[in-house]
C-alpha cells in the first residue's frame, strides 16, 4: 500500500503566473483536503474533495481552485500568483470527510 | 470565528518529567478536536482525536467545553517525543483549523 504522494517537491515561479500542484491519494482513501503552511505557521485548510466534489473550503480566493479526478486524485490550481503564495502545500487523504488524514510529503512552491 | 490558539511555541521538559501542551478553541458549535504531531524529516500525522479516547504513546487529551481547552498531556516525557505538534478543530461544515504549533524539546 503507498502513501500519499505529491508532485513536484518543488517549484519556482514568478508572480502573475499560474502553478499546478498533484497529489496521489493513498489506495481506498475517497477523500482529499489541501493546506497551505507558511514558514512558522500551522496548515491552514484550502479545500477539501470528496467522491470528486469539493465538500468544504477555507477563507481562500478563488484563484486558488480544485479537481478531484475518478481515481481521487486531485490538482491544486493557483491562478495569478502572488508573493505571499510562497508556503509548503500539504495533501492530505482520508478514507472518508471526517476520517483521520493521512499527510503527504509537501510541494515548496517558491513566487519570486 | 474559528480559531485554535496554541500558546507556547516552544516547550522544553527533561525526560521523564510531566508534560503539557496548552490548546485552546474558539467555536460555538460542536468541534471535533484533534492533536497531529510531526517527527523531525517526517510527516506530519494524526497523534490522537477527541472522539476515540484513545491514550496513544502514552499521551492523553480531554475536551473541556466550559474552558474551551484540549490540552495534550504525559505523564512522563521521553527524548522520543521531542517533535512539532499541531493542535487541529474541525467544524460541522467540514473546514480544518490549525493552530500554529508547539516544538516540544525533552532534554536527556
Amino acid at each position: 500500500e503507498t502513501g500519499v504522494t505529491q508532485s513536484p517537491t518543488h517549484l519556482i515561479k514568478t508572480r502573475g503566473q499560474q502553478v499546478t500542484l498533484r497529489c496521489s491519494s493513498q489506495s481506498g482513501h475517497n477523500t482529499v483536503s489541501w493546506y497551505q503552511q507558511a514558514l512558522g505557521q500551522g496548515p491552514q485548510f484550502i479545500f477539501q474533495y470528496y467522491r470528486e466534489e469539493e465538500n468544504g473550503r477555507g477563507n481562500f480566493p478563488p484563484r486558488f481552485s480544485g479537481l478531484q479526478f475518478p481515481n481521487y486524485s486531485s490538482e491544486l490550481n493557483v491562478n495569478a500568483l502572488e508573493l505571499d503564495d510562497s508556503a509548503l502545500y500539504l495533501c492530505a487523504s482520508s478514507p472518508g470527510r471526517t476520517d483521520t488524514q493521512y499527510f503527504g510529503p509537501g510541494t515548496r512552491l517558491t513566487v519570486l | 470565528a474559528q480559531r485554535v490558539t496554541q500558546p507556547e511555541k516552544l516547550l522544553s521538559v527533561f525526560k521523564g518529567a510531566p508534560v503539557e501542551l496548552k490548546c485552546n478553541y474558539s467555536y460555538s458549535g460542536s468541534p471535533e478536536l484533534f492533536w497531529y504531531v510531526q517527527y523531525s524529516r517526517q510527516r506530519l500525522q494524526l497523534l490522537l482525536r477527541h472522539i476515540s479516547r484513545e491514550s496513544i504513546k502514552g499521551f492523553t487529551a480531554d475536551l473541556n467545553k466550559g474552558e474551551t481547552s484540549f490540552h495534550l498531556k504525559k505523564p512522563f516525557a521521553q527524548e522520543e517525543d521531542s517533535a512539532m505538534y499541531y493542535c487541529a478543530l474541525l467544524n460541522t461544515g467540514n473546514q480544518f483549523y490549525f493552530g500554529t504549533g508547539t516544538s516540544l524539546t525533552v532534554i536527556p
